[in-house]
């Protein structure tokens, strides 16, 4: 089976850009999740998707937005990019069982430089 | 709330010494526990994983304990290798509804030949 995949690898942006993100889950994988990773605050969860609906979100701010499509592929968007936008952006997907804890498998990130 | 606390690195020990990386958490409930590992320029890969207490989780040589009285999941391995090198990463997660991995700041392993 093909892992989590992401697109871009890398990007730079400029400050009040805005840029997407995509990541595409592990075949028969309902659930997407996205996580933030910097030097600073580390690993963080940003937002969770299931059957194209957001179920959990974190504690970012709103300029932070995503979507799942039908096929369980994930986006996410930041608008009006800051210096501190800068990171690594992981997602991560799992089939999501309903009895059983599931396991986040993921994709090797989208490195976001914001100059 | 929910939280995970690792040691703080860096960890830098020589090939074939023996590895300890301790991890508590604090949770309510009965969380799933992971470790994960991310090497240089990569994502983060499944280590091994538990999901009830005194379950032990094992892969590639590592293997970690779920302990509820302690709050536990310290990883060890018996003999490390120069290409264990990586940051490991301690977290829990309730999946479900709640799928939502809560990670610890990391622990920095170099291994020395």
């Amino acid at each position: 089976k093909a892992g989590v995949t992401q697109t871009p690898r890398y990007l730079i942006k400029t400050r009040g850009q805005q840029v997407t993100l995509s990541c595409s889950p592990i075949s028969g994988h309902r659930s997407v999740s996205w996580y933030q990773q910097t030097p600073g605050q580390g690993l963080q969860f940003l937002f969770e998707y299931f059957s194209e609906t957001q179920r959990n979100k974190g504690n970012f701010p709103g300029r932070f937005s995503g979507r799942q499509f039908s096929n369980s592929r994930s986006e996410m968007n930041v608008s009006t990019l800051e210096l501190g936008d800068s990171a690594l952006y992981l997602c991560a997907s799992s089939f999501l069982a309903a009895t059983s804890t599931d396991t986040q498998y993921f994709g090797p990130g989208t490195r976001l430089t914001v100059l | 709330g929910n939280s995970v606390t690792q040691m703080e690195g860096p960890v830098t020990l020589s090939e074939e010494a023996f590895l300890t990386i301790n991890c508590t958490y604090t949770a309510t409930g009965y969380p799933s526990l992971f470790w994960y590992v991310q090497y240089p320029g990569e994502g983060l890969q499944l280590l091994l994983k538990a999901t009830k207490a005194d379950d032990k989780g094992s892969n590639k040589g590592f293997e970690a304990t779920y302990r509820k009285e302690t709050t536990s999941f310290h990883l060890e391995k018996g003999s490390v290798q120069v290409s264990d090198s990586a940051v490991y990463f301690c977290a829990l997660d309730y999946g479900g509804a709640t799928n939502k991995l809560i990670f610890g700041t990391g622990t920095l392993l170099a291994v020395q030949p």
